[in-house]
């Protein structure tokens, strides 16, 4: 079991450029989950997804979009970079209460 | 406003210097307590989740306790591999049914010192 990994581990983007985050698990979870990870911030929830198909905006969704069109995989997707988006983003999954994180991807926008 | 405020921010002990992280919680109806760590440039490690008023978990040297407002993740005898960030997290009632997304706090950022 790999458990939760996310494709890129780094990657720096020029303002502007847009980029697709992606998260598989191979937990067979229902729920999945992207935050991002700043400095003082703490965890935030950027979008979730209760299962295949579906998607629903956490607490800070602006700037970005999600896409669940098979049950092991999340995508998140930047279209049009910010410096603001500079952060950890970090890809979760959950079949009952406890979310298993993924390793994290670090962005760095200039 | 915060609904999990964890405390202090960093805590620095020497090897065996038991002590306690705090997380408080404004959320009513609790739906489950989670304690994660997080280790430099990693992602959040689950490690306890506690469901209702005087539960206790226990795991090597970590002990996570619930009340009705707050819970404590208890250290006894730390070692430099405990050195970690702590993160405690809330599942609010918000959702009417199912897995809900965690509200989690900002975390403990505890040093062992040998």
């Amino acid at each position: 079991n790999a458990g939760v990994t996310q494709t890129p581990k780094f990657r720096v983007l020029k303002t502007g450029q847009s980029m697709t985050l992606l998260c598989a698990q191979d937990m067979n979870h229902e729920y999945m989950y992207w935050y991002r990870q700043d400095p003082g911030m703490g965890l935030r929830l950027i979008h979730y997804s209760v299962g295949e198909g579906t998607t629903a905006k956490g607490e800070v969704p602006d700037g970005y979009n999600v896409s669940r069109l098979k049950k092991q995989n999340f995508l998140l997707g930047l279209e049009s970079a910010a410096p603001s988006q500079t952060s950890v983003y970090f890809c979760a999954s959950s079949l009952v209460a406890e979310q298993y994180f993924g390793p994290g991807t670090r962005l760095t926008v200039t | 406003e915060d609904q999990v405020t964890q405390s202090p921010e960093a805590l620095r002990l020497q090897e065996g210097e038991s002590s306690s992280l705090n997380c408080s919680y404004t959320v009513s109806g609790l739906r489950g307590l989670f304690w994660y760590r997080q280790d430099p440039g990693k992602g959040p490690e689950f490690l306890f989740t506690l469901y209702s008023a005087g539960e206790e978990k226990e795991k090597e040297r970590l002990k996570a306790t619930l009340t009705k407002k707050e819970s404590f993740l208890h250290i006894t005898a730390p070692k430099p591999e405990d050195s970690a960030t702590y993160l405690c997290a809330v599942r609010p009632p918000a959702f009417p049914s199912g897995n809900t997304p965690l509200v989690f706090g900002k975390g403990t950022r505890l040093s062992v010192i040998a």
